[in-house]
């Protein structure tokens, strides 16, 4: 089966700067990637999306990489903002199969 | 348009009771999955509905149960509840669950069993 994981369970960066969060997987069938930004009492909100036949995708102030030789990706958020704070969650898939979430991680932005 | 609804968002109930969850997709959107997340975790996944056939069942006992109705929305029921089952239950729907589009969740309803 699929495990996805993320290095840091917690990241606290300062405003206006970069933040980068992490997130392995384990199932090198995984063919699409999604990052989910969960603020508190909500449901898991898209953020990006990304396929296995891709290295890099952009969105507005998000890009997320993913390192399919050694099962990595990664959510890089460019000049954070108190707005950015949540718990950032990977999922991965399988083709056919559903999404296994990673246990996630809590950005906290810093005045 | 609205978005995923769920209902109720907040629950109660005792040991031993039973529960029902019910959850309506976006519109056009023909698969539901439920997902549990405890507090402090990710999202586990318990069952993916398309066309109101089960498409995959996650890793949990058989008093949890759904389905799915010929309008797409779906219910969740779970019996025989237990302390571990408090959490906050959630809906994704997807056009089509089986060819990677993205999940839209619910807000979710947090069940707490007493």
């Amino acid at each position: 089966g699929e495990s996805v994981g993320l290095h840091l369970p917690t990241l606290s960066v300062q405003e206006g700067d970069n933040s980068i969060i992490n997130c392995a997987y384990s199932n090198s069938a995984s063919d699409y990637f999604i990052w989910y930004k969960q603020e508190s009492g909500k449901g898991p909100q898209f953020i990006i999306d990304i396929r296995s036949n891709m290295d890099k995708r952009q969105g507005q102030r998000v890009t997320v990489l993913l390192n399919k030789t050694v099962k990595h990706l990664s959510l890089q958020i460019a000049a954070t903002q108190p707005g950015d704070s949540a718990v950032y969650f990977c999922a991965a898939r399988n083709y056919g199969q559903n999404f296994v979430f990673g246990p996630g991680t809590r950005l906290s932005v810093l005045p | 348009d609205a978005g995923v609804t769920q209902s109720p968002t907040h629950l109660i109930k005792t040991r031993g009771q039973q529960v029902t969850l019910r959850c309506s997709p976006i519109s056009g959107h023909k698969s539901v999955s439920w997902y549990q997340q405890v507090l402090g975790q990710g999202p586990q996944f318990i069952f993916q509905y398309y066309e109101k056939e089960e498409r995959g069942r996650g890793n949990f006992p058989d008093r949890f149960s759904a389905r799915q109705f010929p309008n797409y929305s779906s219910e969740l029921n779970v019996n025989a509840l237990l302390l571990g089952d408090s959490a906050l239950y959630l809906c994704a729907s997807s056009l089509d669950g089986s060819r990677g589009y993205r999940y839209t969740f619910g807000s979710g309803t947090r069940l707490t069993v007493v």
